[in-house]
């Protein structure tokens, strides 16, 4: 069964310092892992995708994540944090061949202080 | 500039009250997701279909919840009787079966308060 972990419910991290929000996975076979953003009173927005190739995934707004099979991480990175990168952060995952589901982690909340 | 729209954005209704969502997908779109978050539970997906047709909705409260797709540019989530459990705010989610990987593009939501 897949399945997604984010270990931090809360980050915080002072404005112009990078930020690491942590993501491991659980699936079978090669996977297609996910970063949504949700900022407050709204839908959650794609940031980046992996879905082969270049472990290093390049995203909206200056975020990156990078894919280690070995530790079957994804873990989202940004190298000066602004005090607008404030919201909740998702990390998903799904199969290729499987059906059309993405499991969704529990998010992040992810606080820049200014 | 394509989106998924849901209304209505914000509805209060009191307890035994009907509730109605509806959700367009994007169109060209062939798969449609409804979620649920809460503060405690987080995002939860209640059903999906696929070609209007539903194919999981194992997440959903069976007894009092309801969710169809009369068309492909419509699709809608039913509770009746609400109950005050079921405030939280639902997300309709669209995306393209085979296509994009899988990725889901998401609505504003409907913020439900049943008193």
């Amino acid at each position: 069964a897949q399945s997604v972990a984010q270990p931090e419910d809360q980050v915080n991290v002072a404005e112009g310092n990078p930020l690491t929000v942590k993501c491991t996975y659980s699936v079978s076979g090669n996977p297609y892992l996910f970063w949504y953003v949700q900022y407050p009173n709204r839908g959650l927005q794609f940031l980046l995708k992996y879905i082969t190739g270049d472990n290093l995934v390049k995203g909206s707004y200056g975020f990156e994540a990078e894919f280690n099979k070995s530790q079957t991480s994804f873990h989202l990175k940004k190298p000066s944090a602004l005090v607008s990168d404030s919201a909740l952060y998702f990390c998903a995952v799904s199969s290729p061949g499987g059906d059309d589901k993405i499991i969704f982690g529990k998010g992040t909340r992810l606080h820049i202080l200014p | 500039d394509a989106r998924v729209t849901q209304t209505p954005r914000h509805k209060v209704t009191e307890m035994g009250q009907e509730v109605t969502m509806r959700c367009q997908p994007i169109l060209g779109h062939n798969t449609v997701f409804w979620y649920r978050q809460t503060m405690m539970q987080g995002l939860e997906l209640l059903a999906y279909f696929r070609n209007r047709a539903p194919l999981d909705d194992s997440g959903m409260p069976k007894d009092r919840f309801s969710a169809e797709m009369p068309d492909a540019t419509l699709a809608t989530l039913k509770i009746q009787p609400s109950e005050p459990r079921d405030s939280a705010v639902y997300f309709c989610a669209s995306g393209l079966s085979g296509g994009f990987y899988n990725e889901q593009f998401f609505g504003p939501g409907t913020r439900l308060t049943v008193l």
